[in-house]
């Protein structure tokens, strides 16, 4: 079974800080994501990954910033947190697909990172 | 733009009673589709895909969808509710054009609760 570990369940910070939330896959997926959930508005796409050093902006980039510096391994950075960024937050891997842009392909969740900033 | 709709924000049956849960989606080519589950507190966890090779996917849990083209329809359904089943269900289509091709479009999700 693929597994993704995200690294903290649970994080409260305060406004203004610099925020890492760490998300390792163990199945040697190329494709990795990072998405927000909030109550009404569903998951929305922040950044995403097509391999090693690649990032792509997503939906609602704005305020955040990724690393992929190995291909198990996707941060996501909030750079100066504020409020607005309480949320729940998902990382999914994928295998790229054949041909198809990974469009036939599921992708697969951690468990979440719940993030309060007071 | 390509786009899921999920009718009903929340849904309860009965335990034993038939699940229907809805989804449709917008797409100018054949679609690739998918139904993920998510339990309080967790992930999302895949319950069944359709990729074109047959209409009627069989998921795990009992779950199974419907891929209609003439009503751009994929509703999920399960003949009886077990109490296991109250969950957030979400609809996604795979974006099919532009850089973010192959990313996932999602719905805004429908809760199931099952009463005793």
């Amino acid at each position: 079974d693929v597994k993704v570990t995200q690294s903290s369940r649970y994080l409260v910070k305060r406004t203004g800080e610099k925020v890492f939330l760490e998300c390792v896959q163990d199945m040697d997926h190329e494709n990795m994501f990072w998405y927000r959930q909030d109550p009404g508005l569903g998951l929305r796409l922040i950044y995403f990954s097509y391999d090693v050093k690649m990032k792509e902006k997503g939906d609602i980039p704005e305020g955040y910033s990724v690393s992929r510096e190995k291909k198990e391994r996707f941060s996501l950075i909030l750079e100066s947190a504020s409020t607005n960024q309480t949320s729940m937050y998902l990382c999914a891997s994928r295998l790229p697909g054949q041909g198809s842009f990974g469009r036939d392909q599921p992708q697969h969740f951690g468990d979440g990172t719940r993030l309060s900033i007071l | 733009a390509q786009s899921v709709t999920q009718l009903g924000s929340h849904v309860s049956v009965s335990e034993g009673a038939l699940v229907l849960l809805r989804c449709n989606y917008s797409s100018s080519v054949p679609p690739y589709l998918f139904w993920y589950v998510q339990y309080p507190n967790q992930g999302l966890q895949l319950l069944l895909k359709y990729t074109s090779a047959a209409t009627l996917v069989k998921g795990i849990n009992g779950f199974e969808a419907e891929f209609k083209k003439s009503e751009t329809s994929f509703h999920l359904t399960k003949p009886s509710a077990h109490m296991s089943d109250a969950a957030e269900y979400f609809c996604a289509v795979s974006q099919n054009y532009g850089g973010s091709q192959g990313n996932l479009i999602f719905g805004k999700g429908t809760k199931l609760s099952v009463k005793p």
